[in-house]
């Protein structure tokens, strides 16, 4: 079945590590997300790519990094810059634009230790 | 920046009873989509909304989009356990993402 895989499902990491989050697509969509999700907040984007080899600052990119180096395959990683990164992370893709709605992996729940 | 603002924050209800969630703009939507997320879950795509003053239905659930494109509305007739969640609506401004609302977590009390 198609889907997004995000992994790990809880990661634990110290304060002044970076950290990679997995998130791959078998669905062939060209538009891959990421959202953060803190309670009360809703979900706030922090990078989105709408084509490989190209991806744009969200509304919270600070901290951050991504690449896109293949359709299926948009790993985000939470550097050291980023204060507070104790979090539930989403990734999401749509065939392209907005056209569609989207479709979310099942996150990855970050706890800074 | 754009914001879309979302209404009541909880909702606690009686299983039975209807339950309505509203979605606001300062500014104009290109188009509006509704989304679930169960709890411990992530959220799931129920429906988009384009045109205005448009209104779909979905078994229980009926979602509008007002006439000048800046509110949104999901109502759900006589609520079952099975609609417990957090629903969200998200908007686009005419580019290619979409900014979320804060959301309305239902709870029904059996």
């Amino acid at each position: 079945d198609g889907g997004i895989t995000q992994s790990p499902k809880y990661l634990f990491r110290k304060e002044g590590q970076n950290v990679t989050l997995s998130c791959e697509q078998n669905l062939n969509h060209d538009a891959m997300y990421w959202y953060r999700q803190d309670p009360g907040q809703g979900l706030r984007l922090i990078y989105y790519s709408q084509i490989v080899n190209d991806f744009q600052k969200g509304d919270i990119a600070e901290g951050y990094s991504v690449s896109r180096e293949k359709k299926e395959s948009f790993p985000l990683t939470v550097t050291s810059a980023q204060k507070n990164p104790t979090a539930f992370y989403l990734c999401a893709s749509t065939p392209d634009g907005l056209s569609y709605g989207y479709t979310f992996g099942s996150g990855t729940r970050l706890t800074v230790v | 920046g754009q914001q879309v603002m979302q209404i009541p924050q909880y909702q606690h209800v009686q299983e039975g009873e209807d339950f309505t969630t509203y979605c606001n703009s300062s500014t104009t939507l290109s188009n509006i989509q509704w989304y679930k997320q169960r709890p411990g879950g992530h959220p799931v795509f129920l429906i988009q909304l384009v045109k205005s003053g448009e209104v779909k239905k979905q078994k229980r659930l009926t979602f509008q989009f007002g006439e000048a494109k800046k509110n949104s509305s999901l109502h759900i007739t006589a609520t079952q356990t099975t609609d417990v969640g957090t629903y969200f609506c998200a908007g686009s401004f005419g580019n290619e993402k979409l900014t979320f609302g804060t959301g309305t977590r239902l709870t029904i009390i059996p």
